[in-house]
């Protein structure tokens, strides 16, 4: 039962433009979405999250775009920089008192000098 | 900056044998996790604990897993009989109770690879 997905494996990008990630779920009861960065043998790092009650969020080269009437939310990053080259996981959680996340599959930014 | 550690960094079993792995949690955090990552899967919850009791655990975290805060510092899994399924990246987490935003603080992992 995949309830968040993120339908690409990988991405690659040219560094200085814009990265697009997706991520997709269908519990409507998630109330935070995260998004979290991760380098090989390595645990996931905290990059920003978006309550349910907002569209948007936005930290520094990172923005996170919420629909939830489609179920859909993306990571952009612009600009994109070769320290950005990482695997990136969509993640939801039931906000206050219901901590557990649930994660996506994971998109592997490539980020081309 | 306060961060979640957790040991051994790498460990190699033959298959029963029982493992324990370790991790010190954030110091002023009171909810815990662990989470595991089977190579090239997604990371998957295992079981959350708070005040000395598992809050939630998932359909993996089966009798042959148990946690334990057995110090004010220490959050455990142990894995009593393991099997060859087992071998993957054992991730722990911890939270402030008080976070609304649902941030999990991850360690650095500990890779299971069970022979």
């Amino acid at each position: 039962d995949q309830q968040v997905k993120q339908n690409s494996p990988s991405l690659s990008v040219q560094e200085g433009r814009i990265s697009i990630l997706n991520c997709d779920y269908t519990n409507s009861m998630f109330d935070y979405f995260l998004w979290y960065k991760k380098y090989p043998a390595e645990g996931p790092t905290f990059l920003i999250s978006i309550s349910s009650i907002k569209d948007k969020n936005e930290d520094g080269r990172f923005t996170v775009f919420l629909n939830k009437s489609a179920k859909h939310l993306s990571l952009h990053i612009v600009p994109s920089q070769p320290g950005d080259s990482a695997v990136y996981f969509c993640a939801a959680s039931g906000g206050f008192g219901n901590e557990k996340l649930t994660f996506g599959t994971g998109t592997r930014l490539t980020i081309i000098p | 900056e306060p961060e979640v550690t957790q040991t051994p960094s790498h460990q190699v079993t033959q298959m029963g044998q029982e493992v324990i792995l370790r991790c010190v949690p954030i110091s002023n955090h009171l909810y815990f996790y662990w989470y595991r990552q089977i190579l090239g899967q997604k990371v998957e919850f295992l079981v959350s604990f708070y005040n000395n009791e598992i809050s939630e655990k998932s359909e993996i975290f089966d009798d042959q897993f148990s946690v334990e805060r057995p110090d004010g510092s220490n959050f455990t899994l142990k894995i009593r009989s393991t099997k060859l399924e087992d071998s993957a990246m054992y991730f722990c987490a911890s939270i402030a109770r008080l976070a609304l935003t649902g941030e999990l603080f991850f360690g650095e992992g500990s890779r299971l690879t069970v022979l």
